[in-house]
């Protein structure tokens, strides 16, 4: 099974920019069978999906979220990343990124997800 | 975007007794609902895709049923390790991809 690991700053000023990066395991990151995504939790509420990236650099991105979000690859280190910009409260949240599968975009493999705090 | 609606919110069972979560969609999904099973601290789990196709390593006391609009996820006899928040996931109109509000079983 895949391992996925996020890193990145756990406060973030409002109105600045999160910036997150996921790193995966092994050489599947350029499979052509796997979407790259993040997925975002605050705490004590649900699920939010933020968008998803293919190797190719190719983005799926949730319109309510869309003008805000970045996403890039970086195949040459197994890498993937997140910039969300004019952070607020409201972005405070546990960051999960995972694979999908391109056929079907159900959530294979997660990383154990990273505590983002917005505050000053 | 489709509107995924979970129900109980929380469901009380026994250790040993059946759980029963209902997850419904605010359109036709065909079968392209996934489960999640998220424990306390922990990143969510992949159980069920495809409405009914248990992820490996997913325990054979764990099915998903349904197709269109009305799906769910049962657990036969209720472990230690089953206490857990359960997302569903549609994937059929993609994007945006949504998720249900959970339900606790306690």
């Amino acid at each position: 099974q895949l391992q996925l690991q996020e890193s990145g700053p756990g406060l973030v000023k409002p109105s600045e920019t999160l910036s997150l990066t996921c790193t995966v395991s092994d050489d599947s990151f350029s499979s052509s069978s796997y979407y790259w995504g993040w997925i975002r939790q605050p705490p004590g509420k649900g699920l939010e999906w933020i968008g998803h990236i293919y190797y190719s650099g190719s983005t799926y991105y949730n319109p309510s979220l869309q003008s805000r979000v970045t996403m890039s690859v970086d195949t040459s280190k197994n890498q993937f990343s997140l910039k969300l910009t004019s952070v607020t409260a409201a972005d405070t949240a546990v960051y999960y990124c995972a694979n999908l599968w391109v056929v079907e975009n159900y959530f294979d493999s997660w990383g154990q997800g990273t505590l983002v705090t917005v505050s000053s | 975007e489709i509107v995924l609606t979970q129900s109980p919110a929380t469901l009380s069972v026994s250790p040993g007794g059946r759980a029963t979560l209902s997850c419904r969609a605010s359109q036709s999904l065909s079968r392209s609902l996934a489960w999640y099973q998220q424990k306390p601290g922990q990143a969510p789990r992949l159980l069920i895709y495809g409405a009914s196709t248990r992820a490996t390593d997913t325990p054979a006391r764990f099915s998903g049923s349904g197709s269109g609009t009305d799906f769910t996820l049962t657990i036969s006899s209720l472990q230690s390790e089953d206490f857990a928040v359960y997302y569903c996931q549609q994937y059929n109109n993609r994007p945006p991809l949504t998720f249900g509000g959970g339900t606790k079983v306690e």
